[in-house]
């Protein structure tokens, strides 16, 4: 049982690049999210998607696009990189929206440098 | 708006010292509190929240309605406690309505 993975756990891109970041959940869980950390500041909601087939922007979507491919899979897509998108990325995922007894699962990270 | 506050960066502590993380949010309604956990090379996770009022790993946290405070605390300080705390408020419609605080690094001194 692995839990939340997510691939490549570092990367750096140029100025304008597009990658993708991938997260994928063993739980059977309906909720997953991605987040990201900046030195200084907690984490911040970049996406979520409540359960299959449904997709929102949290607090700062501008930049990103996601895609909720099945239950397991939420990836989490750069079209066109910007320095101020270096950061730590974090999936996580909840077996239903984030209460006292459905909390967080996160993934390991990925970090993110663009020049 | 929903804000978590944890005032220390870092916080050092000596072995079998008492420990306490502070925690204060602003929010006007009856939140949901958590305090997550990184230690070295491992995935944050979830510590304990309010609610259950338990005890996990020696560590508790009160809600204090008054001082807007959940401080996690623990008695006696050990090695393996050093690691990243993060202090988390939940606000009603759960998934877009988690705020963290910046972390504290505990740092336990042998």
């Amino acid at each position: 049982n692995a839990g939340v993975t997510q691939t490549p756990k570092f990367q750096v891109l140029k100025t304008g690049q597009s990658m993708t970041l991938q997260c994928a959940q063993d739980m059977n869980h309906n909720s997953m999210y991605w987040y990201r950390q900046d030195p200084g500041m907690g984490l911040r909601l970049i996406y979520y998607s409540a359960s299959e087939g449904t997709t929102d922007k949290g607090e700062v979507p501008n930049g990103y696009n996601v895609s909720r491919l099945n239950k397991r899979e939420f990836s989490l897509r750069l079209e066109s990189a910007a320095p101020s998108q270096t950061s730590v990325y974090f999936c996580a995922s909840s077996e239903r929206g984030i209460s006292h007894d459905s909390p967080l699962h996160f993934g390991n990270g990925t970090r993110l440098t663009v020049t | 708006a929903q804000r978590v506050t944890q005032p220390e960066k870092l916080l050092s502590v000596f072995k079998g010292a008492p420990v306490e993380l502070k925690c204060n949010y602003s929010y006007s309604g009856s939140p949901e509190l958590f305090w997550y956990v990184q230690y070295s090379r491992q995935r944050l996770q979830l510590l304990l929240r309010h609610i259950s009022r338990e005890s996990i790993k020696g560590f508790t946290a009160d809600l204090n309605k008054g001082e807007t405070s959940f401080h996690l605390k623990k008695p006696f300080a050990q090695e393996e406690d050093s690691a990243m705390y993060y202090c988390a408020l939940m606000g009603p419609g759960g998934y877009q309505k988690v705020t963290f605080g910046i972390g504290t690094k505990l740092q336990v001194i042998p």
